[in-house]
């Protein structure tokens, strides 16, 4: 089956813009959950979706935000980017992240110049 | 102090070797995840572990819930084994991840 897909793959954006990411997930997966990596601080948790409602929300400040749609796809928007946004983002899908395997994209690559 | 901590940060192997990598936390959680991204930022699940022990091919992921600590091993190594190796806890709200281990597996 497909696996999560996200679009678009490579990105680059000037500071002070608005970006949206997006999120397919493996079909029938309900949870979606959205990651941020870069070389200083790694990987850190953004937030949860599951069933259209967030679940979950990392430490974060309020210019990252998201939804999920009723067929589980999500979205994420950063708005007024920094150059500090610039990150590897990825989306991870499962059944239900707490007791399953989740399944990662291959990311989207954000560049904020 | 970071929540999950893993060691060692970087490992070089000659093909054929046993390599192990150590994974120690210091919150509850409900499972904790071995995961592999090679260069181009792919992550792929290796293991998902509440308790005891799994193999999957050439891959041992052990964890010890009262020592809160979990290792990952490859036995016979290969090339294609080079990859960064995440150890990930969930703490049932998020998962919190380590800084990951950098492995370089040589022919």
């Amino acid at each position: 089956k497909a696996g999560v897909t996200q679009t678009p793959r490579y990105l680059i954006k000037t500071r002070g813009q608005q970006v949206t990411l997006s999120c397919s997930p493996i079909s029938g997966h309900r949870s979606v959950s959205w990651y941020q990596q870069t070389p200083g601080q790694g990987l850190q948790f953004l937030f949860e979706y599951f069933s259209e409602t967030q679940r979950n929300k990392g430490n974060f400040p309020g210019r990252f935000s998201g939804r999920q749609f009723s067929n589980s796809r999500s979205e994420m928007n950063v708005s007024t980017l920094e150059l500090g946004d610039s990150a590897l983002y990825l989306c991870a899908s499962s059944r239900d992240r707490v007791r399953d395997t989740i399944y990662f994209g291959e990311g989207s690559w954000l560049t904020v110049v | 102090k970071n929540e999950v901590e893993q060691s060692p940060q970087n490992l070089t192997a000659q093909e054929g070797e046993f390599i192990t990598i150590n994974c120690s936390y210091s919150v509850g959680i409900s499972a904790l995840h071995w995961l592999q991204q090679h260069p181009g930022g792919g992550i792929v699940s290796l293991f998902m572990l509440s308790s005891g022990k799994k193999k999957h091919g050439r891959l041992i992921a052990t964890i010890n819930i009262q020592e809160k600590h979990s290792s990952l091993h490859i036995t016979a190594s290969h090339p294609r084994d080079s990859a960064v190796y995440i150890c990930a806890v969930d703490n049932t709200d998020k998962l919190i991840f380590g800084t990951g281990t950098r492995l370089q597996v040589f022919p």
